[in-house]
């Protein structure tokens, strides 16, 4: 069964102060990790997807790495714009559908 | 482009009564799918489909029924309402149906009580 455990649960920075953020999964031919973020009374928007170990994206203050085993997100530098849950999500090969596995989610407070 | 949307965005129901979540997309995507998300659990899946006239089961499909005569619209029935089923519903679609991973877009929400 594919599991994706997220850390920590809850963090919080004073802005500019750089982190990041753990993804570790565990999944049987993963075929792409996705990183969401979703904020209060919204439906998780997509950031990046990752498709094999060794992987980099990097979108403005954000950078999204993976390894064989877990992912990381990157905040450098963050404002309080950046507060939001960060969502990990993986897709494997479960015999031809969508099926995503999604963690629970780390929620970020950025305080000015 | 609206994307997916969900309506209603809040409801309430008391135990036993019924009630459908609409949900629409925008981008002619075949893949279209139900989430919830409760507290301290990720998002699990209740039915998808891969296109019209084709629905399958999730992770968590008891008591919710789905349909899929268009490919725009996919509604989430609620036969008898509990209140496990206490949650937010998240609609997503993709553009795949089956293969290559490609990112989901999800709704608003619709949050739903039942006492």
């Amino acid at each position: 069964e594919d599991q994706v455990t997220q850390s920590p649960e809850a963090l919080r920075l004073q802005e500019g102060e750089s982190s990041s953020l753990n993804c570790s999964y565990t999944v049987s031919g993963l075929r792409g990790l996705f990183w969401y973020r979703q904020d209060p009374g919204k439906g998780p928007e997509f950031l990046f997807t990752l498709y094999s170990a060794g992987e980099e994206k990097e979108k403005e203050r954000l950078k999204a790495t993976l390894t064989k085993k877990e992912s990381f997100l990157h905040i450098t530098a963050p404002k309080p714009e950046d507060s939001a849950t960060y969502l990990c999500a993986v897709i494997g090969n479960s015999g031809g559908y969508q099926k995503v596995t999604f963690g629970i989610g780390t929620k970020l407070q950025v305080i000015p | 482009n609206a994307g997916v949307t969900q309506t209603p965005k809040f409801q309430v129901l008391k135990t036993g009564q019924s009630m459908t979540l609409q949900c629409a997309q925008d981008m002619n995507h075949e893949y279209m799918s139900w989430y919830r998300q409760d507290p301290g659990m990720g998002l699990r899946l209740i039915h998808y489909s891969v296109g019209a006239g084709i629905t399958d089961q999730g992770e968590v499909p008891n008591g919710y029924n789905v349909s899929r005569s268009t490919t725009e619209d996919f509604p989430l029935r609620l036969l008898s309402a509990a209140p496990s089923q206490t949650s937010v519903y998240f609609c997503a679609s993709t553009k795949d149906r089956t293969g290559g991973p490609s990112p989901l877009h999800f709704g608003n929400g619709t949050r739903l009580t039942v006492t």
